[in-house]
């Protein structure tokens, strides 16, 4: 089974230049969730969505964020401008109601602004 | 509002030896989840072992366990007989069964020795 897809896996991007994230979930998981993680800050928890539809995005940081989730296979996280300090690797993860409801995560976005 | 405190930021360990994660929670949702994840060097988000707050029993997932102490808002990680390619990060996370946010502490470092 295919797990949780992010690309791209790497971008050096620019100061000032737009940054898009994409995530694939698992098939069947109606929860999807985005993560940054620093050396300084950890996981933080940026936004999450259930059943396509956000559900708490008090962990974006600031207007330059934004994210969608237009069906339920997909999901972008958006950064414009982008800036230093945005310098993080981008995890995106699914869980469905069922179960334990664990976290399944892509392998993450290491995203790198100069 | 909830909050997951890992108050150990690294230890060393012997092969063969076990070791004990300390975590403690706090929340006012009647209903959670705790679970653990390792990120070795490579990155990557691996889900160890879940414990609900009703569950009489403590978690095992082969050499993990959890040492769940509901009253003392406590979710213990012990690995036993460690080995060395249980050097990693470790993270705590919380849940709860209420939509609610999946919330992760700040993480333990764990280096196996020869």
């Amino acid at each position: 089974d295919a797990g949780v897809i992010q690309s791209p896996r790497h971008e050096v991007t620019e100061m000032g230049q737009e940054v898009t994230l994409r995530c694939k979930p698992i098939s069947g998981h109606n929860s999807l969730f985005w993560y940054r993680q620093t050396m300084m800050r950890g996981l933080e928890l940026l936004i999450y969505f259930n059943n396509n539809v956000p559900i708490d995005d008090s962990g974006m940081p600031e207007d330059r964020f934004s994210a969608k989730m237009p069906n339920a296979s997909f999901s972008t996280l958006k950064i414009q401008p982008s800036e230093p300090r945005d310098s993080a690797v981008y995890f995106c993860a699914s869980s469905t109601s069922g179960g334990t409801g664990e976290l399944f995560f892509g392998e993450g976005s290491r995203l790198t602004v100069l | 509002a909830q909050k997951i405190t890992q108050t150990q930021p690294g230890m060393f360990v012997q092969e063969k030896e076990a070791v004990t994660l300390d975590c403690t929670y706090d929340t006012s949702d009647p209903s959670y989840g705790l679970f653990w994840y390792k990120q070795p060097s490579s990155g990557e988000m691996i889900f160890l072992i879940y414990q609900g707050s009703y569950d009489q029993q403590n978690a095992t997932e082969g050499r993990y366990s959890l040492n769940f102490q509901k009253a003392r808002k406590s979710a213990n990680l012990v690995i036993s007989a460690s080995q060395l390619g249980d050097s990693a990060m470790y993270f705590c996370a919380m849940k709860p069964d209420s939509w609610g946010k999946f919330q992760f502490g700040a993480g333990t470092q764990v280096v196996v020795t020869p």
